[in-house]
């Protein structure tokens, strides 16, 4: 029973360049949320998906950071032009239909931009 | 703007002993609750959850809730030093389909 599974585990970008983060939901999970941890804190929410829906993007950055979850494949959380200030772990979390259920999170991107 | 508190720590034990973590939240509207274990450089692990007042045993672990003072804690009986990690609560919102983490608190289990 496969978990959450982000890719790619690790990136690197230059200033200026794009990030793609993808993930996709434990089989039968329905939601996915994406959350950004800088070191030495805790977790941020950013957004909150489901298929063909943004549920809640009150996290998010207004500029640059954008998420879909498409119909058909992975959930993918897009950084234009990424900044210093963008270098963190990008964790992926999903829960099934209905409310009140604990998030199970995959093992994250960890994003480095030089 | 919906909150769940936690002090940070480090919270120092020794090996063997109970440890103590607390949390507070505001939502009075909040139904689940929920306690993830991250290790450094790894993704949060679910370790309890909890819906109703009481406590909730699992193995080592207590978890208690009181939604009257809005609070929730973990208990870790017989710590050990692979207990030391990084606690996060979760309070989930009224629909029950987001969650809002504290900051975490810090334990460390000395041997």
């Amino acid at each position: 029973n496969a978990g959450v599974m982000q890719n790619p585990r690790h990136l690197v970008r230059r200033r200026g360049q794009e990030a793609r983060l993808r993930c996709s939901p434990m089989k039968g999970h329905s939601h996915v949320y994406w959350y950004r941890q800088l070191p030495e804190e805790g977790l941020k929410f950013m957004v909150y998906l489901q298929k063909e829906n943004i549920i809640d993007e009150s996290g998010m950055p207004k500029e640059r950071f954008s998420a879909e979850f498409p119909k058909e494949g992975p959930s993918i959380l897009r950084i234009q032009q990424v900044v210093r200030g963008d270098s963190a772990a990008y964790f992926c979390a999903s829960s099934p239909e209905g409310g009140n259920s604990p998030l199970h999170f995959g093992n994250g991107t960890r994003l480095t931009v030089t | 703007q919906k909150e769940v508190e936690q002090n940070s720590g480090p919270l120092s034990v020794p090996e063997g002993a109970i440890a103590s973590l607390n949390c507070t939240y505001s939502d009075r509207g909040s139904q689940s609750f929920f306690w993830y274990r991250q290790y450094s450089g790894k993704s949060p692990e679910l370790i309890m959850s909890i819906y109703s007042n009481g406590d909730k045993e699992d193995g080592r672990f207590t978890a208690q809730l009181n939604k009257a003072s809005q609070y929730v804690s973990l208990l870790i009986r017989d710590s050990q030093p692979s207990d030391s990690a990084t606690y996060l609560c979760a309070g989930g919102n009224n629909a029950g389909n987001m969650l809002t983490f504290g900051g975490g608190t810090r334990l460390m289990v000395k041997p």
